[in-house]
């Protein structure tokens, strides 16, 4: 079975800081898709990305950025100097071939203060 | 373009209640998946209709059905409420429900049994 961890239940930094969260995750598939969500207080989980398997091309959108290494079973993601409305609690997600269902961690609150 | 709408917002009931939630998947997607999310917890898949029929099923007691209509709307019903059952109920389309699909989530009706 497939399972997501997220082991930074929160983390607390003072703007322009960069950070990381961490996700590692288990899988029998070599076929899988993983996804990092955004859930800021209004509750709707906001898509940030999606790696299949085969790509462990590391991406940068803007201030943000992913780590996928299929030898650690990761996909890590980084803001960049981060600002007081990145904070939410982030989710990483796992799907495995032939389903669209998410298997999600329990998610890392990030408190970016002023 | 109105993304994925849920009703009520919030609800209060009493345990053994039955409760009835309502979701609109975005516009032009055919897949409606429902999630429970206790409080600090990441979301944890229900059931997924596609073409008006259950086509994945979480681990949930038979307590939770749904049901889709053929304009693609779904709802979730809870019998015999519990009050372990108190959660943020998420909804979340997407465009057939292949491996890896982007979905996309409501705001979510917060569910308080009392």
């Amino acid at each position: 079975a497939q399972k997501v961890t997220q082991a930074q239940t929160e983390i607390s930094v003072v703007e322009k800081e960069d950070v990381t969260l961490d996700c590692v995750y288990e899988t029998r598939d070599t076929t899988y898709y993983l996804f990092w969500y955004k859930q800021p207080p209004s509750g709707e989980l906001v898509f940030l990305i999606r790696r299949n398997s085969f790509d462990e091309q590391n991406e940068i959108s803007g201030r943000y950025s992913w780590n996928f290494q299929k030898s650690t079973s990761s996909f890590n993601f980084t803001i960049t100097a981060s600002q007081v409305v990145d904070s939410a609690v982030y989710f990483c997600a796992l799907s495995e071939a032939g389903y669209s269902t998410l298997t999600f961690g329990k998610g890392t609150m990030l408190l970016v203060s002023p | 373009d109105a993304g994925v709408t849920q009703s009520p917002t919030h609800l209060i009931k009493t345990r053994g209640q039955q409760v009835t939630l309502r979701c609109s998947p975005k516009s032009g997607h055919d897949t409606v998946s429902w999630y429970q999310q206790a409080l600090g917890q990441g979301p944890q898949f229900i059931f997924q209709y596609y073409e008006e029929e259950e086509r994945q099923r979480g681990n949930f007691p038979d307590r939770f059905s749904g049901h889709q209509f053929p304009n693609y709307s779904s709802e979730l019903n809870v019998n015999a409420l519990l009050l372990g059952d108190s959660a943020l109920y998420l909804c979340a389309s997407s465009l057939g429900g292949g491996s890896g699909t982007e979905a996309f989530f409501g705001q979510g009706t917060r569910l308080t049994v009392v």
